[in-house]
């Protein structure tokens, strides 16, 4: 059984810039969450997706937003990159329902110059 | 609100010794409770998950960890360190309502020397 895909792994991008990072999740888990990761900060939740819907929303701006597919698969979008939103972005897929195990791609780490 | 704490950003021990990395919690209603561990340049992987089904929960690779209400902890352990455990490990915690959002500690980076 495949895990969790997340494309591309390494991105550089110029302040002021956008950018779609994807997420494939297990075949059945219908629920994607996505994860900011930097050494200040730690993990912190960004949003998760479930269903197409939005579920859950962490405290990040309004440039920070997503999507989900009816194959589950899902993107998140950052526009008008800042330096500080180098990190890693870690997606992780679940099966339907609460608190399931979170199965986590190996990330996309992006570098904003 | 949910938060959790782990004490310790760095653990050393030696190959052999006991593993022991703690985790607290802060949660109002029954929470669930997660250990990750994550390699260099990886994700995270999940080593156990606590669900009220019993209070010792065993996991992958060795590791177990006890569910301690009077304490709100959730301690990690394992009894002998092997050198292929070094890596940063994460305590999480999910509540009720909360779907699958987890809430992270800042992370313990285990050692492990010869």
């Amino acid at each position: 059984k495949a895990g969790v895909t997340q494309t591309p792994r390494y991105l550089i991008k110029t302040r002021g810039q956008q950018v779609t990072l994807s997420c494939s999740p297990i075949s059945g888990h219908r629920s994607v969450s996505w994860y900011q990761q930097t050494p200040g900060q730690g993990l912190q939740f960004l949003f998760e997706y479930f269903s197409e819907t939005q579920r859950n929303k962490g405290n990040f701006p309004g440039r920070f937003s997503g999507r989900q597919f009816s194959n589950s698969r899902s993107e998140m979008n950052v526009s008008t990159l800042e330096l500080g939103d180098s990190a890693l972005y870690l997606c992780a897929s679940s099966l339907s329902g609460q608190n399931t195990e979170a199965f986590f791609g190996q990330g996309t780490r992006l570098t904003v110059v | 609100a949910q938060s959790v704490t782990q004490l310790g950003s760095h653990v050393s021990v030696s190959e052999g010794a006991l593993v022991l990395l703690r985790c607290n919690y802060s949660s109002s209603v029954p929470p669930y409770l997660f250990w990750y561990v994550q390699y260099p340049n990886q994700g995270l992987q999940l080593l156990l998950k606590y669900t009220s089904a019993a209070t010792l929960v065993k996991g992958i690779n060795g590791f177990e960890a006890e569910f301690k209400k009077s304490e709100t902890s959730f301690h990690l352990t394992k009894p002998s360190a092997h050198m292929s455990d070094a890596a940063e490990y994460f305590c999480a915690v999910g509540f009720s309502g909360g779907y699958n959002k987890l809430i992270f500690g800042a992370g313990t980076r285990l050692a492990v020397h010869p």
